[in-house]
């Protein structure tokens, strides 16, 4: 297993602002993704957080709106920029360490964007 | 990409009772493998079963089982002798082993009455 430590747990955000959302996993894993879940909405993938190179993007999301850092094995930070109250959700880092294996979730970033 | 259908918005069971959870996928993939996941109102996100699509065999966990049926491309959860804290939120996911992406379906939020 692995435990998913989020930070900011949640935050209130101005228009226009950008906000970067970190995740710290307590062992190494392989696989780091990024979801996205609006209000009572289910999960959306983001990207798959890569690490020593580019992200990997799913159609929807672009490098200039959510750029994503994974700059070793067990972090990886997601940027939410120039936030607008569309963006309001939780934003949640997962990871496995197997393909086929299950996703384990830290417990999510809740942005709201005024 | 694969799709993930839950067809029940809400449900509800009364404690004690059973209740089943429906859940139908759509994927052009041979190899795959199929979760429920929980998410109760503190957001974690709680792995409940996991299945292995080339499995014949239903998977249980204790309270918890699945009825697969790969032809019908089926995946439902019992849960069995229902009790307070199985209220929450519950995702269906499909998952490729040759891409580790994993789609959600728009979940079944179960209620549970005393």
């Amino acid at each position: 297993s692995a435990v998913i430590s989020q930070k900011p747990s949640r935050d209130i955000c101005q228009r226009g602002t950008s906000l970067t959302i970190q995740c710290q996993v307590d062992s190494q894993v392989t696989m780091m993704f990024w979801y996205r879940q609006q209000p009572g909405q289910s999960l959306t993938l983001i990207a798959t957080a890569n690490q020593g190179s580019e992200a990997t993007y799913e159609s929807g999301f672009v490098i200039d709106k959510f750029p994503i850092s994974r700059p070793n094995l067990t972090f990886s930070t997601l940027t939410v920029s120039n936030m607008s109250p569309e963006d309001s959700s939780i934003y949640l880092c997962s990871v496995t360490s197997r393909a086929g294996g299950e996703l384990f979730f830290g417990e999510g970033s809740r942005l709201t964007v005024l | 990409a694969q799709t993930v259908t839950q067809s029940q918005p809400e449900m509800s069971v009364q404690e004690a009772e059973t209740v089943t959870l429906s859940c139908t996928y759509d994927t052009s993939e041979s190899d795959y493998y199929l979760f429920w996941y929980k998410q109760p109102p503190s957001r974690q996100m709680i792995l409940v079963i996991r299945q292995e699509a080339y499995k014949q065999q239903n998977a249980t966990e204790n309270r918890f089982s699945v009825n697969f049926q790969k032809a019908a491309k089926s995946f439902s959860l019992k849960i069995s002798d229902s009790q307070l804290g199985d209220a929450a939120m519950y995702f269906c996911a499909v998952g490729m082993y040759n891409n580790n992406d994993m789609r959600f379906g728009a979940g079944t939020r179960l209620t549970v009455k005393p």
